[in-house]
């Protein structure tokens, strides 16, 4: 099955600063791949994916590419925001029929004013 | 709202308790999951059903059983409650034809056996 390795958290920013987080993964094939988030006391929700090599997924500011090359989809944000504080989950999803996700640990980030 | 409604919202068993945690999707997706998350171990798939009629044990089985009851609920029971099962629980469901679709989640279902 898939595997996923994501940057250790917490990250702490300050507003405005420009944000990294790193994800890798290792799968069979070429497996579309997504950014989840997950604000406090909430579910997980769809931030961004990207289906093919070279994609770039974007939202609400964030991007990530596909990099089939180096097995990577790094997110990243220019300018963070005290409301982009929540906890990432990179997440590439198997060839099977029941296209199961799997996740990596998650980053927490926290944003200061 | 269209999405996955999730019952309850929390709860607490005793140790040996046995519950059942409600999944209900109105998407008209074909697969839907259970997932446990714990602090510092991200989401680990516990069952899943690809479609009606079929579920199968993801990462973490042991001590759970599931429930395709039609195509828009997927039940997760516990028979046994014990400690280690304490965990915020979240169902999702997905498209399962075609590629690129990722889930929708429900609010959780956080659960404490003490």
């Amino acid at each position: 099955g898939n595997s996923v390795t994501q940057m250790e958290g917490p990250v702490t920013l300050s507003e405005e600063a420009f944000l990294t987080i790193n994800c890798t993964y290792t799968a069979t094939g070429y497996p579309s791949l997504f950014w989840y988030v997950q604000y406090p006391g909430e579910g997980l929700q769809l931030l961004l994916k990207a289906t093919k090599a070279d994609d770039k997924g974007s939202n609400k500011g964030f991007e990530a590419t596909y990099r089939k090359e180096t097995t990577s989809f790094h997110l990243e944000k220019g300018s963070v925001q005290v409301s982009d504080s929540a906890v990432y989950f990179c997440a590439p999803v198997n060839s099977g029929s029941a296209r199961q996700l799997t996740f990596g640990s998650g980053t927490q980030l926290t944003v200061l004013p | 709202n269209a999405g996955v409604t999730q019952t309850p919202k929390f709860q607490v068993l005793k140790t040996g308790q046995s519950m059942t945690l409600q999944c209900a999707q109105d998407m008209n997706h074909n697969s839907m999951y259970w997932y446990r998350q714990d602090p510092g171990m991200g989401l680990r798939l516990i069952y899943y059903s690809a479609s009606e009629g079929t579920t199968d044990k993801g990462e973490v089985p042991n001590g759970y059983n599931v429930s395709r009851l039609n195509k828009r609920e997927f039940s997760l029971r516990l028979e046994s409650a014990a400690p280690s099962q304490t965990s915020v629980y979240f169902c999702a469901s997905s498209e399962a034809t075609g590629g690129g679709y990722g889930y929708t989640f429900g609010s959780g279902t956080r659960l404490t056996v003490v």
